[in-house]
Parts: C-alpha cells; sequence; structure tokens
C-alpha cells in the first residue's frame, strides 16, 4: 500500500521566515495530495491540496509543490506569523480502482514553531 | 452550525473494559472515517464506510469495531483486544466525490487514555 514520509519532524523558525515540509510518497499511481494543519486540541483541517496532473499550486502565503517523477511534495509557508504554529500533515491518496481503498494515508506531522 | 461532533473529549478506561466513542455529524455526508493519532506517527485509518450498513478495515483495525446504522453516526468501540489503546482519535467524514479526491472534516477527537 502507499506508504508517505515526512520531514522533518519539528522546525523552529523565526517570524517572517519561510517554512518547508517535505513529503515523499511510494505508489506512482497515487494523484491526490492534501496537507492539513492541526492546532492544539483540534482536529485536523485542509489548508491546500493539490492534484497530480499540476506542479505548483498557491494560496496567499502557502504553496503546494509536486514531482511526480521523483514522487515528492513540499508545503511552503512564506513570511511566517506565529499564529501559523501548529502540527502539519501531509497526505496521499491512490485511486481505488488499484487498491480498493478509499481513504488518504497521511505523513508523520511536522511541528512547526514560529518564534515571534 | 454544521460539523462533526465527537464524544466524549476525555475517557478514562480499565484494563479488560470496552469502550465506544461517539461520532456525529450533520454535513449529510457519506463517507465517515476514524483515524488513531499516536505521538511521532501521524494519522493512521482505523476503519472507514463509504454508505451506510458498509464499512471497511483501515491500517490498523484489530482490536476495533464500528457500526454504520445511520448516516450521521459512526461510532467506534475499542474493545479490550486492542493491545495498545491509549491514543488520540479522530472522526472525520467527506462528501461522496470521486474517490479520494474530497476534503476530509474533522472533529475536535477524542483522547482514551487506559489505566
Amino acid at each position: 500500500g502507499e506508504n508517505v514520509e515526512q520531514h522533518p519532524s519539528t522546525l523552529s523558525v523565526q517570524e517572517g521566515d519561510s517554512a518547508v515540509i517535505k513529503c515523499t510518497y511510494s505508489d506512482s499511481a497515487s494523484n491526490y495530495f492534501p496537507w492539513y494543519k492541526q492546532e492544539l486540541g483540534k482536529g485536523p483541517q485542509l489548508i491546500i491540496d493539490i492534484r497530480s496532473n499540476v506542479g505548483e499550486k498557491k494560496d496567499q502565503r502557502i504553496a503546494v509543490t509536486l514531482n511526480k517523477t521523483a514522487k515528492h511534495f513540499s508545503l511552503h509557508i512564506t513570511e511566517t506569523q506565529p499564529e501559523d504554529s501548529a502540527v502539519y500533515f501531509c497526505a496521499a491518496s491512490t485511486p481505488p480502482r488499484d487498491t480498493g481503498r478509499r481513504a488518504l494515508t497521511f505523513g508523520s506531522g511536522t511541528r512547526l514553531q514560529v518564534q515571534p | 452550525d454544521g460539523g462533526i461532533t465527537q464524544s466524549p473529549k476525555y475517557l478514562f478506561r480499565k484494563e479488560g473494559q470496552n469502550v465506544t466513542l461517539s461520532c456525529e455529524q450533520n454535513l449529510n455526508h457519506d463517507a465517515m472515517y476514524w483515524y488513531r493519532q499516536d505521538p511521532g506517527q501521524g494519522l493512521r485509518l482505523i476503519y472507514y464506510s463509504q454508505i451506510v450498513n458498509d464499512f471497511q478495515k483501515g491500517d490498523i483495525a484489530e482490536g476495533y469495531s464500528v457500526s454504520r446504522e445511520k448516516k450521521e453516526s459512526f461510532p467506534l468501540t475499542v474493545t479490550s483486544a486492542q493491545k495498545n489503546p491509549t491514543a488520540f482519535y479522530l472522526c472525520a467524514s467527506s462528501p461522496r466525490q470521486r474517490p479520494n479526491t474530497g476534503e476530509l472534516f474533522f472533529g475536535e477527537g477524542s483522547r482514551l487514555t487506559v489505566l
């Protein structure tokens, strides 16, 4: 089945700096790659996603890039702010025709701390 | 407000006891999911259901059971057979779109501690 690896596990940046979180996936058939943000004591929330027919997507200070050949995708946060501090998860999903599975596989998470 | 409600938020259980975690959604979503969250391991899929009266095992289903008798409800039972049940449990739902391309909406989680 699909395996998603995420790095780093913790990341500390100064306010205003950029943060980059990287994920790799194993199944070349995976075609959907969302990123979720989890604040303390809450459930994860979708912040951005990308599909396999696109190489990059941007939403204000957040961008995601996808390299299908290398099977990796990254989250980029520019001009970080203290409220960006949270745990971030990447995920991947494979079409069910290949696996019968209709659910996401998540990475292990990155704890981002933005220092004021 | 539409959303997913999990209860209880905190739960303590003695070894050997079964416990049921509640998950209710009023988003009219077809699909519902249970994930387990442990430090450093991300979210691991326990069970999921695409439609009422049907559910599938995820990656770590052993020691857990579910039911889906109503569209709005997807309770998870942690049985005494689960060897390491202390964890944070997250329920999620999604509309029935093209498979695997829809946003997941998560509840706020239930933290289970086995004493």
